[in-house]
């Protein structure tokens, strides 16, 4: 099976939670990531934990980790009409191997 | 910013050329990536560096070599071109290092074409 999974696509109304979600295999990951591809730009990070953590709060953002059953999900708060790109998850390993899920497309709905 | 440039940003070769891909930085961080990205399989890592004459394969480099002989670049070689190479290549630079090498910055990326 794919070693970073997560669902291709996610249609949200503007003003509501986006919640993203990934599933990974590795156990041995020791950071985990949510990226941001706007149309025609290369990727941006935007926000990690560590695999020892449990959640993150940045703003709008929410990172929470369950490790025991190795899935991560990214909850933009207030989804606005700028949120429309592809989330990449993403996980380190010990040897420095940074592996990307396919991505999910967020859709803003007016 | 941290200062990365691929070159070139825009190709279109035919089967069977070599092709050259470079990623420039600025700032000698250790840590570089070189991705593709395709519709359907989002980003796959080909090759990283983690230092100068230091790489390693990953999950799709067969058909791609690289090398760094200097800190600075980063280079992305496909020997014989091949229309499946058809892709958007991106480059990456670790900005954390060691402790934490998935804080990427990625370069704005170099569109192959293979016909």
């Amino acid at each position: 099976g794919e070693d970073v999974e997560q669902s291709l696509f996610l249609s949200v109304r503007e003003g509501d939670s986006s919640v993203i979600n990934c599933t990974y295999t590795d156990s041995s990951s020791t950071y985990l990531y949510w990226y941001k591809q706007e149309p025609g730009a290369g990727l941006q990070l935007l926000t990690y934990i560590f695999s020892n953590m449990d959640m993150k709060q940045d703003q709008r953002l929410t990172v929470l980790l369950n490790k025991k059953d190795k899935h991560l999900s990214l909850r933009i708060a207030d989804t606005q009409t700028g949120d429309s790109a592809i989330y990449f998850c993403a996980r380190a390993n010990r040897d420095d191997k940074i592996i990307f899920g396919k991505g999910t497309r967020l859709h803003i709905l007016p | 910013d941290a200062g990365i440039t691929q070159s070139p940003r825009h190709k279109v070769t035919e089967t069977g050329t070599p092709v050259t891909l470079r990623c420039h930085q600025t700032e000698n961080h250790r840590y570089m990536y070189w991705y593709r990205q395709d519709p359907g399989h989002g980003l796959r890592l080909i090759h990283y560096s983690y230092g100068v004459k230091d790489t390693d394969k990953g999950e799709v480099s067969d058909g791609y070599s690289v090398s760094r002989s200097k800190t600075e670049d980063f280079l992305l070689t496909l020997e014989s071109a091949t229309s499946s190479q058809t892709s958007v290549y991106f480059c990456a630079i670790s900005l954390a290092g060691g402790k934490n090498t998935g804080e990427l910055f990625f370069g704005e990326g170099s569109r192959l074409t293979v016909l």
